[in-house]
């Protein structure tokens, strides 16, 4: 079984829309995150939740809301596509919050904003 | 605040020879560190961490790492590299009193015939 799963894998779409990411994980970790990772390469932590509250919320744009129904899920919904948008978007998960654990990560989500 | 810097972006190392990828970190107390691996279209691996105790650590896939206070580095080896091992490799920082981890900007292995 995956142990962190996103969806999709692949996300194309216009500037201006709005999409949404989702992650599950299957680990029974209280803590979840959201990275993006640009064409460099450079990891960025944008969120990260643990038990269903927000703990990390760096400096990202008002459009990028997270939303945790669940500590199982943590979802990322983002409003009015920018090009700069376009990276690929990392979840994952680890037993506690903080910088003492290892975490998980999700497959990634490519999204291309054209 | 801790920080974490890979000094190379990409190294180039001959199928079957050796290889070290440097870290270098900042942080006032003792360190938790991390390297992980990136394949091409996947998410990130841990390779192996360090909390505490022996200085010297074993991973994954052959890989260690050697913790050095005095010389703030936390470097990845493996004595023999396969053409799999190809990949991006991030090291990361943090602590049980740091919300998060804080990654380096990661180094890219090329491995040549």
């Amino acid at each position: 079984d995956t142990a962190v799963s996103q969806t999709p894998k692949y996300l194309v779409t216009q500037m201006g829309n709005d999409k949404s990411i989702k992650c599950e994980q299957n680990l029974g970790h209280d803590t979840m995150y959201w990275y993006k990772q640009d064409s460099k390469k450079f990891l960025k932590i944008m969120f990260s939740y643990n038990n269903k509250e927000l703990i990390i919320n760096e400096t990202v744009p008002n459009r990028f809301s997270p939303k945790s129904p669940d500590k199982a899920h943590l979802n990322l919904h983002i409003n009015s596509l920018e090009l700069g948008d376009s990276a690929v978007y990392f979840c994952a998960s680890s037993p506690s919050g903080g910088g003492a654990n290892e975490q998980f990560f999700g497959p990634g989500t490519r999204l291309t904003v054209l | 605040a801790q920080s974490v810097t890979q000094p190379d972006i990409h190294i180039t190392v001959s199928e079957g020879a050796s290889l070290e990828l440097r870290c270098n970190y900042s942080y006032g107390a003792t360190p938790y560190l991390f390297w992980y691996v990136q394949s091409p279209g996947q998410g990130l691996q841990l390779l192996l961490k360090y909390f505490s105790g022996d200085t010297l650590v074993q991973g994954i896939k052959g890989f260690e790492a050697e913790f050095k206070r005095s010389q703030s580095s936390f470097n990845l080896r493996k004595p023999s590299v396969h053409w799999s091992d190809a990949a991006e490799y991030f090291c990361a920082v943090g602590s049980p009193g740091f919300q998060k981890l804080v990654f380096g900007t990661g180094t890219r292995l090329l491995v040549s015939p």
